[in-house]
């Protein structure tokens, strides 16, 4: 398989504390996005990044910040964990180009209590 | 703009056929098709990136309406290894990110 781990795989944490997720791929991509996926609402962009330092904001970004320090690590923190935030997180990776589709990982559970 | 997704699920015996459908509201780039098995993540089945072109994977093909916005995937003789759901991802300009519709769920029956 492509070489993107995402961790923690499942996560609980309380309301109010911040989350970092981690996104870590080997294929030397410049190209890499958090998705969330809720019942209902499919995948919903976070944020992307087309390269180091070079992040961007998606279609759901608010509580949510980004960093992309190496070009194999991209981190999702959620700065002030909310119940709403609960859901099934998604990193995905992709060439330039984009004919080859976007590879995801394997997601993170996170829980907000 | 999210992408529309048409139906929103659909239930087949093995061997019927499928249609599933994406529709946008803006002008698109490319549209993508993604299959996700329950408690996996999304894999991607193919891109279209011209108008009017269709596209092949084993039974499973895609056509790509660009001046209607819209893209169309067909399963043909169904497969239990079908089930899923189906996302359709569009692009509005190149190298853009994808916008992912709801998605559609399938599910074969023996």
């Amino acid at each position: 398989d492509a070489g993107i781990t995402q961790s923690p795989r499942h996560k609980v944490t309380e309301t109010g504390t911040p989350v970092t997720l981690r996104c870590h791929q080997t294929e030397n991509h410049r190209y890499m996005y958090w998705y969330r996926q809720d019942p209902g609402h499919g995948l919903r962009l976070i944020h992307y990044s087309y390269g180091v330092k070079d992040t961007d904001k998606g279609e759901v970004s608010d509580g949510y910040s980004v960093s992309r320090s190496k070009t194999e690590d991209f981190l999702l923190t959620l700065e002030s964990a909310t119940s709403s935030q609960t859901s099934v997180y998604f990193c995905a990776i992709s060439r330039p180009q984009g004919i080859y589709g976007y590879t995801f990982g394997s997601g993170t559970r996170l829980t907000v209590v | 703009q999210q992408p529309v997704q048409s139906p929103q699920a659909v239930i087949l015996r093995e061997g019927e056929d499928a249609v599933i459908n994406c529709s946008s509201s803006k002008a698109l780039y490319s549209v993508h098709w993604y299959r996700q098995k329950h408690g996996e993540a999304p894999v991607f089945l193919m891109i279209l990136l011209k108008g009017g072109e269709q596209k092949g994977h084993e039974k499973i093909s895609a056509s790509f309406n660009e001046k209607k916005q819209q893209s169309s995937l067909y399963l043909t003789a169904s497969q239990l290894s079908y089930s899923g759901t189906y996302f359709c991802g569009t692009e509005i300009g190149k190298e853009d990110k994808i916008i992912f519709g709801k998605g559609t769920r399938l599910h074969i029956l023996p």
